[in-house]
């Protein structure tokens, strides 16, 4: 199993561009996560989605959106990127609800310059 | 909402030898799960250990330990025997346990551990 996987992983954006992150996951898990990881910080969620069709805002959702056509795919789509938005971002998936054991892709380094 | 406190941005220490990351957190919440997870340089969030708020006994993996004081909302990761490939960045995160999807990770700022040889 590849687990989450999670492309590409580095880019730099200018400003006012814009991209989609991909992340999908092999394990047919229910539970999507985005979550982005400022400099010398921990990670905080952006979005996620309990299933295929259905999304919600996290704790930091400006800027971003988010699609769940299907449950191994759930893309982040930045529309006008912003020097804010430069960052580490990791995509995670859990099986169930009272599942704590969470799944990692291992991160796009994006930079909007 | 939760936070999560980790008052050690950066810590050291020599091989073989034993070091303690503090975390500290704030909830309303009894049923909870507190977690620590390693960031190597390849920045992929590993789990290392995990403690579920209902139990007392504190959970414990190989050489990693933790101190977990609930009355306190203390949560300390113990790491014995350190060796080399323990240098990383280390989190604490606290998640709610309850039938909610939403239920996210909140996380601290991070520890940054150096094991010296």
């Amino acid at each position: 199993n590849a687990g989450v996987t999670q492309t590409p992983k580095f880019r730099i954006l200018k400003i006012g561009q814009s991209m989609t992150l991909q992340c999908t996951q092999d394990m047919n898990h229910n539970y999507m996560y985005w979550y982005r990881q400022d400099p010398g910080m921990g990670l905080k969620l952006i979005y996620y989605s309990v299933g295929a069709g259905i999304t919600d805002k996290g704790e930091v959702p400006n800027g971003y959106n988010v699609s769940r056509s299907t449950t191994e795919d759930f893309p982040l789509r930045l529309e006008l990127a912003a020097p804010s938005q430069t960052s580490v971002y990791f995509c995670a998936s859990r099986r169930e609800a009272l599942d704590y054991g969470y799944t990692f892709g291992s991160g796009t380094r994006l930079t909007v310059v | 909402a939760q936070t999560v406190t980790q008052s050690q941005p950066e810590m050291s220490v020599q091989e073989a030898e034993t070091v303690t990351l503090s975390c500290t957190y704030d909830t309303s919440e009894n049923n909870y799960y507190l977690f620590w997870y390693k960031q190597p340089p390849s920045r992929q969030m590993i789990l290392v250990i995990r403690q579920e708020a209902y139990k007392q006994q504190n959970a414990t993996e190989n050489r990693f330990s933790v101190n977990f004081q609930k009355a306190a909302k203390s949560f300390s990761l113990k790491i014995s025997d350190s060796q080399l490939g323990d240098t990383a960045m280390y989190f604490c995160a606290f998640m709610k346990r309850v039938g909610n999807a939403g239920n996210m990770l909140t996380f601290g700022g991070g520890t940054r551990l150096m094991v010296k040889p």
